[in-house]
């Protein structure tokens, strides 16, 4: 089975500096994709980015970029600019490319980012 | 965008009775959507998968007499909470997946929707 590990619970940045959330994933398969997820108070779940892992350019979406290491099974999300309303809960997720397993999502177990003014 | 609606968005009823909760695909079809839970803080667990037309598959360790699912539209899904206990308090979170497309990135895109908190007294 695979699994996803964020090994830091709570992370704080101050506004317009930058900060690195880590994730680190266990599997076998050669075909899957990674995700990150933020969830603000609101609880609603928002997709950050997507990663393909078989694409090696690491994703980006505005101030949000990935640094996707497949060998070492990393996959770590920097935010650029911090701004206030990037606080929330992050998570990292993982979804096998085929299989049984096809569109289930593992999630890591959140990450807490604090914004500071 | 693809938005993912639930209903009721909070809900409190009596230790013993049953609860539903609906997940719509709002604009799109979804051939499988997915009931997660999450506890205060914690990360979201995968419950089942709900297919449309099929029987829900349900991860280890949930009961599927407890936990019913039904799929029986591209655009509804339900879950039904039986004879519920105050342990079954949680956030219930769904998720739906559109169905394949020529183009591979955004079929693998699950879209949430906003949960539903249950306390059962």
């Amino acid at each position: 089975a695979q699994t996803v590990t964020q090994s830091q619970p709570e992370m704080s940045v101050q506004e317009a500096e930058t900060v690195t959330l880590s994730c680190t994933y266990d599997t076998s398969e050669s075909d899957y994709y990674l995700f990150w997820y933020k969830q603000p108070p609101s609880r609603q779940m928002i997709l950050v980015i997507r990663q393909e892992a078989y694409k090696q350019q690491n994703a980006t979406e505005n101030r949000f970029s990935v640094n996707f290491q497949k060998a070492a099974k990393s996959f770590s999300l920097k935010i650029s600019d911090s701004q206030l309303g990037d606080a929330a809960m992050y998570f990292c997720a993982y979804m096998s490319g085929g299989g049984t397993s096809y569109g289930k999502l593992t999630f890591g177990q959140g990450t807490i980012l604090t914004v500071h003014p | 965008g693809a938005v993912v609606s639930q209903h009721p968005s909070r809900v409190i009823c009596k230790s013993g009775t049953s609860v539903k909760i609906e997940c719509r695909s709002l604009d799109f079809q979804a051939t499988t959507m997915f009931w997660y839970r999450q506890f205060p803080k914690k990360s979201l667990m995968l419950m089942a998968t709900s297919n449309e037309g099929s029987k829900a598959t349900y991860e280890q360790g949930v009961e599927k007499d407890k936990f019913l699912i039904n799929h029986a539209s591209l655009t509804l899904s339900t879950l039904t909470v039986t004879s519920a206990h105050p342990e079954d308090s949680s956030f219930y979170i769904c998720s739906a997946k559109p169905p394949g497309t020529s183009g591979r990135p955004h079929q693998e895109t699950q879209y949430f929707g906003p949960g539903t908190r249950l306390l059962v007294l």
